[in-house]
């Protein structure tokens, strides 16, 4: 079975500092990672997605993130958070697509 | 605009009766699917469509229905059997090669 944890409920950063967003996986296979943002009573925006290839991600809005299959990981970086990155973030995995399973969220909140 | 489109973003229900949420692409996508969201707990499937006149039960089908007559459509039922309907409601959808899902801006439904 596919299950995906996000360990940190909650991240408070302060505006202009680096960000970082943890995501751990359980899959069977080669899996297809994504990272989602949520702004509040919207709809979810695909941030990045990782299929194969070069480990590190580039995505919209200045975010990155690795995948590190020893480590089960797809964490989710931003070099310089901006007062607009305050939003819910979820981390995905799944397969061809046709059904994912998504982490609970991380709440961030960023300070001025 | 192409999109997902779910309509009403706010629904009120008494409880004992049905209601039908309503979920509309224009994106030619061959997949579609339910999400419930409930805070802290992060997107639960409730049924997916990979085909017209086709859908199988998510995760959480319990109290749902669903009826995938047209491609265009993928409207979800909130039946009276439904023990905790209160929530977030998103709809997805996902392309031909079905690896990447893209959200609608989510309905929220209230039982009073």
């Amino acid at each position: 079975a596919q299950s995906v944890t996000q360990p940190d409920i909650h991240i408070t950063v302060s505006e202009g500092a680096s960000l970082e967003l943890r995501c751990n996986y359980s899959y069977g296979a080669t899996p297809y990672l994504f990272w989602y943002v949520q702004s509040p009573g919207q709809g979810l925006q695909l941030l990045l997605k990782y299929f194969s290839g070069d480990t590190l991600v580039q995505g919209i809005k200045g975010f990155e993130a690795e995948f590190k299959r020893s480590q089960s990981s797809f964490n989710l970086r931003k070099p310089s958070v901006h007062w607009s990155d305050a939003a819910e973030y979820f981390c995905a995995v799944g397969n061809l697509g046709y059904k994912l399973s998504f982490g609970a969220g991380t709440t961030v909140t960023v300070r001025a | 605009d192409g999109g997902i489109t779910q309509s009403p973003k706010y629904l009120f229900r008494k409880e004992g009766q049905n209601v039908t949420l309503s979920c509309e692409q224009n994106l030619n996508h061959d997949a579609m699917y339910w999400y419930r969201q409930d805070p802290g707990q992060g997107l639960r499937l409730i049924y997916y469509s990979q085909i017209v006149n086709d859908f199988q039960k998510g995760d959480i089908a319990e109290g749902y229905s669903v009826s995938r007559e047209k491609k265009e459509s993928f409207p979800l039922t909130v039946t009276s059997a439904q023990k905790n309907p209160t929530a977030f409601y998103l709809c997805a959808s996902a392309g031909s090669s079905g690896n990447t899902i893209y959200f609608g801006e989510g309905s929220w439904l209230t039982v009073v």
